[in-house]
């Protein structure tokens, strides 16, 4: 079975200071992990996403993550924030199960950047 | 932008009635998934539809089904609307091809019930 874990449920930064988004995963299989991002009112968008390839991905706006198998985690950070980096963030696990690509999703994080 | 269309863009019913969601898949996309967001939750997956066939169900009771058409578009019934249906249905359209399905959600279908 898979699962997502997501430590904070908000984040709260200033404006240009680094971001860090916690994320651990359960998976019976060797998962493919990603990070959506969803803005007020908005459908979600792909930030990135990991599927066995390099351990460190990087996606749009400067986020990037790293895959740690030791640790079932995959963190999502960006170096300095920006006022429109406020939304919500949602770490997803998949994995292929009976012919489909079973997806779970985190319950989020609410990211707040202070100007 | 991701190509994934959603119709309509918001939607009123009252309890016991039924309700049609519909989904344009991206260009090129073979399949769609349907999910249900909650206000303050996480998307939970409904169903998923690859070559006009339901392949994959999460725990929502029948009175949820779907139809995928053939030229990959899709869409969600709920039948007998509760209270509790009142949410964002978000549709995500993929491509099946055997490895990493990515995928790209449309804008959402906001559903009020009433």
């Amino acid at each position: 079975a898979q699962s997502v874990t997501q430590l904070d449920s908000h984040v709260s930064v200033s404006e240009g200071t680094p971001v860090l988004l916690r994320c651990n995963y359960s998976s019976s299989y060797s998962p493919s992990l990603f990070w959506y991002v969803q803005h007020p009112n908005k459908g979600l968008q792909l930030l990135l996403k990991y599927t066995s390839a390099a351990t460190l991905v990087k996606g749009i706006n400067g986020f990037e993550a790293e895959f740690k198998k030791s640790e079932t985690s995959f963190h999502l950070t960006k170096p300095s924030a920006h006022m429109s980096d406020a939304a919500e963030y949602f770490c997803v696990v998949s994995e292929r199960s009976g012919g489909y690509q079973k997806v779970t999703f985190g319950t989020g994080t609410k990211l707040q950047v202070i100007p | 932008e991701t190509g994934v269309t959603q119709s309509p863009t918001h939607l009123i019913k009252t309890r016991g009635q039924q309700v049609t969601l519909r989904c344009s898949s991206q260009s090129g996309h073979n399949t769609v998934s349907w999910y249900q967001q909650a206000l303050g939750q996480g998307p939970q997956f409904i169903f998923q539809y690859y070559r006009e066939e339901e392949n994959g169900r999460g725990n929502f009771p029948p009175r949820f089904s779907g139809l995928q058409f053939p030229n990959y578009s899709s869409e969600l019934n709920v039948n007998a609307l509760e209270l509790d249906d009142s949410a964002l249905y978000l549709c995500a359209s993929s491509f099946n091809g055997g490895g990493t399905d990515t995928q790209y959600f449309g804008p959402g279908t906001r559903l009020t019930v009433l």
